[in-house]
């Protein structure tokens, strides 16, 4: 069965310090892979995705992630963090029927 | 705004009660999802309807059901409600060309 692991539940970092979230999975078969967001009271919104190709992915908003095959891991990174950036983040594997499998997800606040 | 919408944003009942929690996908899209996020047991998948037709089951308890309608719109039924039925139930809807599932704003339980 596929899971989802992400290393981190809580963040706490100041502005402009750089970011990093791990995430893990498990998972047989072709990877799509995705990171989504939620902001306090918002709904989940996606950042970026990978289905194939170049392992460094951009997403909105500054962000970035990179596939490494060998670890199974997409870790989520982004240089400079805003205040705006405080939410929560999860990272999550769809499998061949399209479902999605999520992280437990990592809370983010940015301090100003 | 995502283009999924979601019917009623909260809903108070009590235990015993049964609720109808509504979904309208994307222009087009013809897959919906039905995800339910507690905080003891996170981002859930629940069940996936294609076209009219379900798709996959995830750990959906028989007391719930759900349906696509011919307008596909979506339905997700809850009865019998239990104080653990308290929970933010996303619906997500996605195309077969594009494999990214867009999220509703999500329907509010609390169950008292």
């Amino acid at each position: 069965a596929q899971s989802v692991s992400q290393h981190n539940h809580h963040v706490i970092l100041s502005e402009a310090a750089s970011l990093e979230l791990g995430c893990n999975y498990s998972y047989g078969g072709t990877v799509n892979l995705f990171w989504y967001v939620q902001y306090p009271g918002q709904h989940l919104q996606l950042l970026l995705k990978y289905f194939s190709g170049d392992p460094l992915v951009k997403g909105i908003k500054g962000f970035e992630a990179e596939f490494i095959k060998s670890k199974f891991s997409f870790n989520l990174r982004k240089p400079s963090v805003q205040w705006s950036d405080t939410a929560e983040y999860f990272c999550a594997v769809r499998d061949s029927w399209g479902k999605l499998q999520f992280g437990a997800g990592t809370q983010v606040v940015v301090t100003p | 705004d995502s283009g999924v919408t979601q019917t009623p944003k909260h809903l108070i009942t009590a235990t015993g009660q049964r609720v109808t929690l509504r979904c309208s996908p994307r222009s087009g899209d013809l897959s919906v999802y039905w995800y339910q996020q507690s905080l003891d047991q996170g981002l859930q998948f629940l069940i996936q309807y294609y076209n009219g037709e379900e798709r996959a089951k995830g750990n959906i308890l028989e007391r719930f059901s759900a349906q696509q309608f011919p307008d596909l719109h979506s339905e997700l039924n809850l009865s019998s409600l239990e104080l653990g039925d308290s929970a933010l139930y996303f619906c997500a809807s996605s195309s077969a060309r594009e494999n990214i599932q867009y999220f509703g704003a999500g329907t509010r339980l609390s169950v008292l």
